[in-house]
């Protein structure tokens, strides 16, 4: 089947740390991946996308690499904020199953000034 | 305002009872969808629709019943709701298209069954 594995929490990081959340799939076509963002309170944003193999997805600072060799797209950023602190979700989308999103189970994000 | 609007924000409701969530979309969009997150803030598909044809119905207890009068709205009706069902209920939309696979999603409706 179609699954996603990310990183427990929560991760607890201080202002300006390097951030890396894992996240790896499993997938039976050729997905496309996603990090979606959401903040307390609110619903879902995505914070950046890949479609192919060795695409690079970036926003805010914040980046991913779609890994076919590696079933992976690890999000990673190299100076956090305390206004990073979300809940991070990795996700996949297959064409053949109507473009669903397969999430994983969130990894909590918190950043201390 | 462009964007996925959910009402009500917030539900609260007695065992039994009946009630409906309501989704809308000014982006244009083909293709809406209803999540459901759990309590551990776990996120699942429930139904997917397209230009007003159901697409998506994962395993969801028929007591759910989406409704899409058109593509630009996406309901969800609840029958004889249970403490089970007490979750945040998120709509999403997406446009068609090879390409265009990135979905919007709404606020979301906390729905709280006493």
């Amino acid at each position: 089947g179609n699954s996603v594995t990310q990183m427990e929490g929560p991760v607890t990081l201080s202002e300006e740390a390097f951030l890396t959340i894992n996240c790896t799939y499993t997938a039976t076509g050729y997905p496309s991946l996603f990090w979606y963002v959401q903040y307390p309170g609110e619903g879902l944003q995505l914070l950046l996308k890949a479609t192919k193999a060795d695409d690079k997805g970036s926003n805010k600072g914040f980046e991913a690499t779609y890994r076919k060799e590696t079933t992976s797209f690890h999000l990673e950023k190299g100076s956090v904020q305390v206004s990073d602190s979300a809940v991070y979700f990795c996700a996949l989308s297959l064409m053949e199953y109507g473009n669903k999103l397969v999430f994983g189970a969130g990894t909590i994000l918190r950043v201390k000034s | 305002d462009t964007a996925v609007s959910q009402t009500p924000k917030y539900l609260v409701t007695q065992m039994g009872n009946d009630k409906s969530i309501k989704c809308e979309q000014n982006l244009g969009h083909d293709t809406m969808y209803w999540y459901k997150q759990d309590s551990k803030k776990f996120l699942k598909i429930m139904f997917s629709y397209n230009n007003k044809e159901l697409i998506i119905n994962e395993t969801v207890p028929n007591r759910f019943s989406p409704k899409s009068p058109d593509k630009a709205h996406l309901n969800l009706h609840i029958n004889s709701l249970e403490l089970g069902d007490s979750a945040v209920y998120f709509c999403a939309s997406s446009p068609q298209g090879l390409t265009k696979i990135e979905q919007f999603f709404g606020p979301g409706t906390r729905l709280t069954v006493l």
